[in-house]
């Protein structure tokens, strides 16, 4: 079964904070893409990063990282020195590519990063 | 500039009441999906399609009806709705239906059934 799991609802941390976002994921494929998604407080959908199953490679954007470990099924986002406006609920997500229909969102976690 | 437009934007109606809330997009993707947004629950998928004429249900198609007749549109139809179809909707389109690749989305409808 697809399933993505992101245990933490909400977290809150104080500004320049580093925070890690978990994010664990079920699939029976081999082949498949991880997401993540931000949706700042405006409401909208912003893509920040996709992964597929074959680049184990971890990835840093500024202050953003992914770390995707296919042993563990897990792509955990972090941010380094957390900022204000990083405050949002981020989304990670899973395709497979053998199912071109399913596209699975975790439930989301809300990030509040305080001043 | 590429986008999925939405409209409209908030909309509060009355059970029963038919309703459309359009979405198109101006990137020629193949793939577009209609998402329902509800707190604790995440995003759900409600219908997709994956070309002209093809649609499918997702995870919560119930209420819900959806038509591709023009590869940029792809209407969302609440013929008859209830107070449990409150929620903040989504549409998304996706350059291709491998799955490899993101969605963008559009801006989102608050819609409120009294």
């Amino acid at each position: 079964a697809q399933k993505v799991t992101q245990a933490q609802t909400e977290i809150s941390v104080v500004e320049k904070e580093d925070v890690t976002l978990d994010c664990v994921y079920e699939t029976r494929d081999t082949t498949y893409y991880l997401f993540w998604y931000k949706q700042p407080p405006s409401g909208e959908l912003v893509f920040l990063i996709r992964r597929n199953s074959f680049d184990e490679q971890n990835e840093i954007s500024g202050r953003y990282s992914w770390n995707f470990q296919k042993s563990t099924s897990s792509f955990n986002f972090t941010i380094t020195a957390s900022q204000v406006v990083d405050s949002a609920v981020y989304f990670c997500a899973l395709s497979e590519a053998g199912r071109d229909d399913k596209i699975i969102f975790g439930k989301g976690t809300r990030l509040h990063i305080l001043p | 500039e590429a986008q999925v437009t939405q409209n409209p934007r908030y909309l509060i109606t009355v059970t029963g009441k038919k309703l459309t809330v359009t979405c198109s997009q101006n990137m020629n993707h193949e793939y577009m999906s209609w998402y329902r947004q509800d707190p604790g629950l995440g995003l759900r998928q409600i219908y997709y399609s994956m070309n002209v004429e093809v649609t499918d249900k997702g995870d919560v198609p119930e209420g819900y009806k959806v038509s591709r007749k023009e590869k940029r549109n792809f209407p969302l139809i609440l013929e008859s709705p209830s107070p449990n179809q409150t929620s903040l909707y989504f549409c998304a389109s996706s350059l291709s239906t491998s799955g490899k690749h993101e969605q963008f989305f559009g801006p989102g409808t608050r819609l409120t059934v009294l």
